[in-house]
């Protein structure tokens, strides 16, 4: 069956460490995958996207990988700060272009000062 | 940059009552929405694609009486939640596409959540 898994659990980082978010996807071929930040009670915002032909993207402190053979994206956050305290989704799109999205359940991120 | 909003953002109605959710794009068209619901620390559920000026495509499980999508034009798309019950309780929220991008790119709405009594 097709599945799109992120850790359930909180990740707890210190302020200033780096945050490694996994995004992993079972029985899907995805031609992009994007990340996005949502705030409780808010909808998402879009972070980043990196398509199946490229390995790594960066803005500014997000860093995101994409590994088609493991069927796995990393999401860094260098330099965390507090303010970077939200759930991280990962979704995947299945064909070029815009086109719908599957997502996963997110995971919660808290950076202590 | 491209705003979405959706409205209401919050709304409470009876059991049996019809609500109606809007979803505009600001300052762009869009061609396609999508609209979605999302249960409590749950992935963002897809219900439906809304194409402006034809009927809406649904996923599977998904009714489509019971969830009326009507995009009449190229910056508004609207999910009525017809006859609702307490179990249509849900936090709702709409993404547009911009036409004629083809980033992958979507713009979403703050969402709407729905109390249904």
């Amino acid at each position: 069956s097709q599945k799109i898994e992120q850790n359930s659990e909180a990740l707890n980082i210190q302020e200033g460490k780096t945050a490694t978010l996994t995004c992993n996807y079972t029985n899907y071929s995805p031609a992009y995958l994007q990340w996005y930040r949502q705030d409780p009670g808010r909808g998402p915002v879009f972070l980043l996207l990196i398509r199946e032909n490229e390995k790594e993207k960066r803005k500014e402190r997000l860093k995101v990988t994409f590994d088609t053979t493991l069927k796995q994206s990393l999401f860094h956050i260098t330099a965390s700060q507090p303010a970077d305290s939200a759930t991280y989704l990962c979704a995947l799109g299945t064909s070029g272009g815009y086109n719908k999205l599957i997502f996963g359940a997110g995971t919660r991120l808290a950076v202590h000062p | 940059g491209a705003v979405v909003s959706q409205h209401p953002s919050r709304v409470i109605c009876k059991s049996g009552t019809s609500v109606k959710i809007e979803c505009r794009s600001l300052d762009f068209q869009a061609t396609t929405m999508f609209w979605y619901r999302q249960f409590p620390k749950k992935s963002l559920m897809l219900m439906a694609t809304s194409n402006e000026g034809s009927k809406a495509t649904y996923e599977q499980g998904v009714e489509k009486d019971k969830f009326l999508i009507n995009h009449a034009s190229l910056t508004l798309s609207t999910l009525t939640v017809t006859s609702a019950h307490p179990e249509d309780s849900s936090f709702y929220i709409c993404s547009a596409a911009r036409s004629g991008a083809n980033t992958g790119e979507l713009f979403f709405g703050e969402g709407s959540r729905l109390t249904v009594l």
